[in-house]
């Protein structure tokens, strides 16, 4: 069965404080590992998704990378316009590909 | 562009009465999903469609019912609504299966 596990929980920083989150993974085979981000009261947004091992992709202030057992959002520098839940999930390639299994999600606050 | 839009946003029902949630997309999408959010738990696939006329279950499929009349509409039903079913529904669509999904807002339903 494939798992998904967020850390920290939660993760409070000062602005201009650069941290990481973990997304660890176990799947049969990978797909893509998403990575997305969920404002109080709303949607999922999507960021990233990541396809192999070794692949990164940036987006203003996030980096996303990964490993054959993990991935990694590096947030340089935030700004309290990055306070959100940060969700993590992957898709199998094999049987049950039709859908993402999520993690927990890490709840970022970043203060001015 | 209104992208992924779900109705209503909010509902309260009764144990055992029934209603149907609304999910609308403008994006010529294939794939639309429901999905529920529940605190501490991460969100979990109820039903997915691949195309118009098609409907599958998901991992948390009892209780609920799906229909796909038009490629653009995905219906989620509660025939017979149970506080167990109190929670946040998200609608997904994607254009390909291991491409990231775009969610709508939500509908924030509670069973009494």
């Amino acid at each position: 069965e494939d798992q998904v596990t967020q850390s920290p929980e939660a993760l409070r920083l000062q602005e201009g404080e650069s941290s990481s989150l973990n997304c660890s993974y176990t799947v049969s085979g990978l797909r893509g590992l998403f990575w997305y981000r969920q404002d109080p009261g709303k949607g999922p947004e999507f960021l990233f998704t990541l396809y192999s091992a070794g692949e990164e992709k940036e987006k203003e202030r996030l980096k996303a990378t990964l490993t054959k057992k993990e991935s990694f959002l590096h947030i340089t520098a935030p700004k309290p316009e990055d306070s959100a839940t940060y969700l993590c999930a992957v898709q199998d390639s094999g049987g049950s590909n039709y859908k993402l299994t999520f993690g927990k999600g890490t709840l970022l606050t970043v203060n001015p | 562009n209104a992208g992924v839009t779900q109705t209503p946003k909010f509902r309260v029902l009764k144990t055992g009465q029934s209603m149907t949630l609304l999910c609308a997309q403008d994006m010529n999408h294939e794939y639309m999903y429901w999905y529920r959010q529940d605190p501490g738990m991460g969100l979990r696939l109820i039903h997915y469609s691949v195309g118009e006329g098609t409907t599958a279950k998901g991992e948390v499929p009892d209780g609920y019912n799906v229909s796909r009349l038009k490629k653009q509409n995905f219906l989620l039903g509660l025939e017979s609504a149970a506080p167990s079913q109190t929670s946040v529904y998200f609608c997904a669509s994607s254009l390909q299966l291991n491409y990231g999904y775009t969610f709508g807002s939500g509908t924030r339903l509670t069973v009494v």
